[in-house]
């Protein structure tokens, strides 16, 4: 079936730093993924839709300038946290919709990232 | 706008009980599709099933089952004699014809006990 995995899968970083997030699909071709955030017993809240050679659309109140989106190829999204700060810490997921099929087919979720500042 | 509700926020049974996880759903898209997600302690979403906006028969997978019904706009998933291993939490999200956007519902806590 279709894989898709994120790297790495839980970070702790000081207040400031930056952090990349790897999503790769690993058996198939992406041209949209999705990044998604989900803070402690809450739902899950789309952050951005990542086309491949093409700008991320952000959804309204996520600054695009905070998470910056890079999808280089058909199989890897990159999502850097910049100057991250403790409320920045949650449980960030990406998606990936096969290349080739519209909105109809289910999009395959990562594993999800952890990511802790301190 | 789009919007997904999860009235249920915790459940708690005993093993073997049947439970129905509600969701109730909002569009003004004719075209669109539910979904129901699990995802354990480990955090890790498992796709469940989808189903378009077109397609209202119920559907049974071993011991789930789900009812749809466009006229109530609920797309209502139920456990029949759960499992210890069931417990987790529980979403629905709907989608839209084109974006492939998903739009989550608050989640439900399925607790079962043995």
């Amino acid at each position: 079936g279709a894989v898709v995995s994120q790297h790495p899968s839980r970070v702790i970083c000081k207040s400031g730093t930056s952090v990349k997030i790897e999503c790769r699909s690993l058996d198939f071709q992406a041209t949209t993924m999705f990044w998604y955030r989900q803070f402690p017993k809450q739902s899950l809240m789309l952050m951005a839709t990542s086309n491949e050679g093409s700008k991320a659309t952000y959804e309204q109140g996520v600054e695009k300038d905070k998470f910056l989106i890079n999808h280089a190829s058909l199989t890897l999204s990159t999502l850097t946290v910049t100057s991250a700060h403790p409320e920045d810490s949650s449980f960030y997921i990406c998606s990936a919709r096969p290349r080739g099929r519209g909105s109809t087919d289910t999009q395959y979720f990562g594993p999800g990232t952890r990511l802790t500042v301190l | 706008a789009q919007k997904v509700t999860q009235a249920q926020t915790e459940i708690s049974v005993v093993e073997k009980e049947d439970v129905t996880l509600d969701c109730v759903y909002e569009t003004r898209d004719t075209t669109y599709y539910l979904f129901w997600y699990k995802q354990p302690p480990s955090g890790e979403l498992v796709f469940l099933i989808r189903r378009n906006s077109f397609d209202e028969q119920n559907e049974i997978s071993g011991r789930y089952s789900w009812n749809f019904q466009k006229s109530t706009s609920s797309f209502n998933f139920t456990i029949t004699a759960s499992q210890v291993v069931d417990s987790a939490v529980y979403f629905c999200a709907l989608s839209g014809p084109n974006t492939g956007k998903l739009i989550f519902g608050q989640g439900t806590t399925l607790q079962v006990k043995p």
